[in-house]
């Protein structure tokens, strides 16, 4: 199976810094089926990326997507309060689907 | 609007079996694959089953094959897993999620997701 690795495991920042997720997998996830997605406590996952760099309906244009083969980034040009969660990264590209073990975003 | 609703958690004996019901709507449920994910307290998203849309093609994920059993019924817009020989290690938040695109295999992105359920594992 695809391991996918998240770095770094926290994040501490400011409301409106630039930060940049990395999710890294252990061999090429093909045509680039790789998503990101939001958990907030308590809640159930949310969609943000799709295919790499694809926003998803109703996602903020702050909220991008990059990367091919095995690097992957996910960026939020300037964090607002409602945006520190954690984040996964997932590929559908083999079966079995696999996510990242998440990277926590907090507030400095 | 389109939601799903997933019911049937709750504490069971090691060993014991627990039925999960996931209800849709919103949307045309039988044009899409569905699938079941977990999460033990703390952790990340692990994978545990999908099924297409016709309820013909079905997969699990290692740790629950033989186990776990996943069904559909189209009719009323409901997806099922059924859990038996349960383990403390199934104790988790268990969601069901539809694929984004319809009528593709069940290797995609998830664009809705329940708001989960408890299963306890616990004597």
């Amino acid at each position: 199976e695809i391991v996918l690795t998240q770095s770094p495991g926290t994040l501490s920042l400011s409301p409106g810094a630039r930060v940049t997720l990395s999710c890294r997998a252990s061999q090429s996830v093909s045509s680039n089926y790789l998503a990101w997605y939001q958990q907030k406590l308590g809640q159930a996952p949310r969609l943000l990326i799709y295919g790499a760099f694809s926003r998803a309906t109703g996602i903020p244009d702050r909220f991008s997507g990059s990367g091919s083969g095995t690097d992957f980034t996910l960026t939020i040009s300037r964090l607002e309060p409602e945006d520190f969660a954690v984040y996964y990264c997932q590929q559908y590209g083999r079966s079995p689907i696999t996510f990242g073990q998440g990277t926590r975003l907090e507030i400095k | 609007q389109v939601q799903l609703v997933e019911s049937g958690g709750g504490l069971v004996n090691p060993g014991g079996s627990l039925r999960l019901s996931c209800a849709a709507s919103g949307f045309t449920f039988s044009e899409y694959y569905m699938s079941w994910f977990r999460q033990a307290p703390g952790k990340g998203l692990e994978w545990v089953s999908s099924i297409s849309s016709a309820g013909i093609s079905i997969y699990y994920a290692d740790s629950v094959k033989g186990r776990f059993t996943i069904s559909r019924d189209n009719a009323k817009n409901s997806l099922y897993l059924q859990m038996n020989s349960l383990r403390a290690e199934d104790t988790a938040v268990y969601y069901c999620a539809r694929v984004m695109h319809r009528f593709l295999h069940g290797l995609d992105a998830f664009d809705i997701w329940g708001q989960g359920t408890m299963v306890t594992v616990s004597s």
